[in-house]
């Protein structure tokens, strides 16, 4: 298995709190990514990083921010949680973009929003 | 995005094998076909990918329509841990290494 963690694997909080999301990889792995899985939407991405500093927007960044100070760590955070925002994220790492690299995901972290 | 459509659901006795289908008619030269799995409460887990030819792996076989506008994931002998929601997912040349995920396929494995 490839060497991911995130955490905290569950989190209940309240609305306008800050929450930061941690993703950890072992593999060293210049991608990563982060993707929220609602039900009815499958996984959507909000985010991802192509090396240290360097990050982009995906389908569904609003409300989302991100930072990579080291390979092996890419944060979420959310600024001032809402209820939509209640979820379960996975993080995923890849060593490069390119269409035929694989992706490998964490366990993911539920969040409750409340 | 390209768009994938896939059946939501499909049944399948334990021991027996199992093709799941999967659409993709917009498919340009370039774009590879990748086949997820999430199991229940697990992230999503890479099954097999192709671009042209069939493909074999430890997991499964993918085999790719002659005009690539469709693909069948095929799990030879069908467990009770194949349940899972199943993937087809087209990996665009252009888009820097996201996976655009649809509603899937759950697949149910009967004993």
């Amino acid at each position: 298995d490839a060497g991911i963690t995130q955490s905290p694997r569950h989190k209940v909080t309240e609305t306008g709190t800050p929450v930061t999301l941690r993703c950890h990889q072992t593999e060293n792995h210049r991608y990563m990514y982060w993707y929220r899985q609602d039900p009815g939407h499958g996984l959507r991405l909000i985010h991802y990083s192509y090396g240290v500093k360097d990050t982009d927007k995906g389908e569904v960044s609003d409300g989302y921010s991100v930072s990579r100070s080291k390979t092996e760590d890419f944060l979420l955070t959310l600024e001032s949680a809402t209820s939509s925002q209640t979820s379960v994220y996975f993080c995923a790492i890849s060593e490069s973009g390119v269409p035929a690299d694989t992706q490998y995901f964490g366990p993911g972290t539920r969040l409750t929003v409340l | 995005d390209a768009k994938t459509t896939q059946p939501n659901s499909m049944e399948s006795n334990e021991e027996e094998p199992v093709h799941l289908p999967c659409n993709h008619s917009t498919i340009s030269g370039t774009d590879y076909i990748h086949w997820y799995r999430q199991l229940p409460s697990q992230g999503p887990e890479y099954v097999i990918h192709g671009l042209t030819s069939n493909v074999n792996n430890r997991m499964a076989s993918l085999a790719i329509a002659e005009d690539r506008k469709s693909s069948t994931l095929i799990l030879h002998r069908a467990t009770l841990r194949d349940a899972a929601v199943y993937y087809c997912i087209l990996r665009l040349s252009s888009n820097t290494g996201k996976l655009i995920f649809g509603q899937g396929t759950t697949l149910q494995v009967k004993p």
